[in-house]
């Protein structure tokens, strides 16, 4: 049973050009959130998403960024126009259904994607 | 009133010895609070975590405390080995969803 599978697992963009990150999340999971790492600090949560959905993303940044996960293939975060500050390392984690009454899961992460901006 | 608090933020034990990472959190609506191991280089694992309705959590070394009226939680790890240096986080969540909101991170160091 595969692990939450990112690619690609460094990334390195000029600045002005567009980042594509990718998540394949474990086998029967249908929940993605995509949290950023600056260095030296904790994960900041960006966006919550199920098949199609988008439920939470309070914790993106109201320009340039979006993210999607289509009901086939990988969960897309997409960066346009990247600036230096963007450079981190960008984490995917996958839960399978929350149980019922809403009691939370495990959530696993994935290896991370280091986008470098130059 | 989403903020998670860590301390400290580096620590060195001599082998052997135990760990302890103390947490603080402000909003009475999380409910799940796990703690997370980071190697350099890779992705947060989960260690170990606990709900509110019990004060202590044990597996093998580690062991969760949680002060629900303090609104606290620590991680101790017991017999500290070289092994255990890396990046530690603690996290916590809430029924709205399994977002997590994470501490500022540990960096344990075991020296030998």
């Amino acid at each position: 049973n595969a692990g939450v599978m990112q690619n690609p697992r460094h990334l390195v963009r000029r600045r002005g050009q567009e980042a594509r990150l990718r998540c394949s999340p474990m086998k029967g999971h249908s929940h993605v959130y995509w949290y950023r790492q600056l260095p030296e600090e904790g994960l900041k949560f960006m966006v919550y998403l199920q098949k199609e959905n988008i439920i939470d993303e309070s914790g993106m940044p109201k320009e340039r960024f979006s993210a999607e996960f289509p009901k086939e293939g990988p969960s897309i975060l997409r960066i346009q126009q990247v600036v230096r500050g963007d450079s981190a390392a960008y984490f995917c984690a996958s839960s399978p259904l929350l149980l019922l009454g809403g009691a939370n899961t495990e959530a696993f992460f994935g290896q991370g994607t280091r986008l470098t901006v130059v | 009133q989403q903020q998670v608090k860590q301390s400290p933020q580096s620590l060195i034990v001599q082998k052997g010895g135990i760990s302890i990472i103390n947490c603080a959190y402000e909003n009475t609506a999380f409910d799940y609070f796990p703690w997370y191991q980071q190697f350099p280089g890779k992705g947060p694992a989960l260690l170990i975590a606990i709900r509110p309705d019990v004060s202590e959590k044990k597996e093998g070394r580690f062991t969760i405390s949680f002060n629900k009226s303090a609104k606290q939680f620590s991680l101790h790890i017991m017999d500290s080995q070289p092994g255990d240096s890396a990046t530690y986080f603690c996290a916590a969540s809430g029924t709205s969803g399994s977002r997590l909101t994470f501490g500022e991170g540990t960096q344990l160091t075991v020296n030998p």
